[in-house]
């Protein structure tokens, strides 16, 4: 079965760095775009990022444009996002999301979410 | 502040039917398909709805969604009380070249 599961979150300090990865199996990884959707607290869904199947191109929201940067390595079945320069207003649950659709995106299959908390 | 709004709450007895309103512009709804997700707090979301009216396997009927204009709707009949839940459209946006999320309806199921 499909299954997605998100590591690295965690407390960090502002201005600080930090990497999730989304380790991918029951499916053939290579052939989908992924992409990573926050939550903060009591709040609702934020399209973080997303990436092409082959990693030919990458697409942010304006909000971490600059500062998140998405990755897959299809070799090893993962996708990444290393964030830098974070602030309190990237506190959130971070999930990866595989795209199912083809006319469009859509995200059938989410991990369970790790947490990042921006603090000092 | 999302380019997607959506009520925050709508309630309806059980069995009874409710609409979720999710209105955009020309600029996403309006020139794109439209996706829907269901959430349950502290659980990650759901995909009930995707291409504007079309349902995953698994999903049943009681979930349908619909588009006009800007505007895109869900559905949902036979309201059960594990229906209780935060539902959420998604669309792609031109003008912002970034896929968005309206801000989310809570659902109670009197």
């Amino acid at each position: 079965q499909v299954q997605l599961v998100e590591s690295g979150g965690g407390v960090v300090q502002p201005g600080r760095s930090l990497s999730l990865s989304c380790a991918a199996s029951g499916f053939t990884f290579r052939n989908y775009g992924m992409h990573w959707v926050r939550q903060a607290p009591g709040k609702g869904l934020e399209w973080v990022a997303g990436i092409r199947y082959d990693g030919s191109k990458k697409y942010y929201a304006d909000s971490v444009q600059g500062r998140f940067t998405i990755s897959r390595d299809n070799s090893e079945n993962t996708l990444y996002m290393q964030m830098n320069s974070l602030g309190a207003e990237d506190t959130a649950v971070y999930y990866c999301a595989r795209d199912d659709c083809t006319n469009t995106w859509c995200y059938a299959y989410w991990g369970q979410g790790t947490l990042v908390t921006v603090s000092s | 502040q999302s380019v997607l709004t959506q009520p925050p709450s709508v309630s309806a007895a059980p069995g009874q039917k409710v609409t979720i309103s999710c209105s955009g512009s020309s600029s996403n709804i309006g020139n794109n398909y439209v996706s829907w997700y269901q959430q349950v707090p502290g659980t990650a979301p759901k995909l009930l709805i995707y291409e504007n009216n079309k349902r995953p396997s698994g999903i049943p009927d009681r979930f349908s969604g619909s588009k006009s204009g800007t505007s895109a709707t869900l559905g949902i009949t036979g309201l059960q009380t594990g229906d209780e839940a935060d539902y959420s459209c998604g669309t792609w946006d031109n003008s912002l070249s970034a896929w968005v999320f309206g801000g989310g309806t809570k659902l109670t199921v009197l």
